[in-house]
């Protein structure tokens, strides 16, 4: 069954530096999206991204984030300047179409701030 | 209110019971209903889309009731597997999901 998968499944960065996390969505899907879960609490929605811009994001997607497709199949989300706070999951998601088409998640990647 | 409200549990039932979840939801507009199952520090993934006329998938039930703004998976004959966290996800807008903060369960021996 084909998988939406992400890299690094951890990275460990200083308070203040650049993060680029990866992700390959399902070849055939047009929609890709960033969460994230701090520890102990629920999956929050970040940003939707279709046809090579972003389509929604939320509060907490602010200046410090941005996300791109550099090619056909990587999705990338860059955090420029992290802080404390920015430590949780991070997952993305694909899905063939929008609304009543489900999205499925890549395995995630654990960000940790210091 | 919380945009999407569930009861956080745990649930801890012996094999073979059956267990009811509920959800509700604040907005009315909401377009489309899931249930994602999580195991510990996994990602979510999806166990069923809820349709109005309700749906079921082998020994899980889905019901929608769009007047109350409320959902429900029914577990029939419940697997030690099924341990694990269940969301309750809404469609809010075309792209965005929303998630309650799910509702753990523990199926024991």
């Amino acid at each position: 069954e084909p998988e939406v998968t992400q890299t690094p499944s951890h990275q460990v960065t200083q308070m203040g530096q650049e993060v680029i996390l990866r992700c390959v969505p399902i070849s055939n899907h047009l929609y890709f999206y960033w969460y994230r879960q701090i520890l102990g609490q629920k999956v929050e929605f970040l940003v939707s991204f279709y046809n090579n811009e972003i389509s929604e994001k939320s509060e907490i997607f602010d200046d410090q984030f941005s996300v791109e497709r550099p090619d056909g199949s990587n999705f990338t989300l860059k955090i420029r300047s992290t802080k404390l706070e920015d430590s949780a999951m991070y997952f993305c998601a694909s899905s063939l179409g929008q609304g009543v088409q489900p999205q499925h998640f890549g395995d995630g990647t654990r960000l940790s701030i210091l | 209110r919380k945009e999407v409200e569930q009861d956080p549990g745990p649930f801890n039932v012996p094999e073979g019971a059956t267990v009811a979840f509920n959800c509700t939801y604040s907005n009315s507009a909401s377009q489309s209903f899931f249930w994602y199952r999580q195991d510990c520090r996994k990602e979510p993934k999806l166990l069923m889309s809820v349709y109005s006329s309700g749906n079921e998938d082998g020994r899980f039930t889905a019901q929608l009731n769009r007047a109350s703004q409320y959902i429900s998976l029914l577990i029939r004959d419940s697997k030690l597997s099924d341990s694990a966290t269940y969301l309750c996800v809404v469609n809010y807008s075309s792209y965005k999901l929303i998630f309650g903060s799910g509702t753990r369960l523990l199926v024991r021996p």
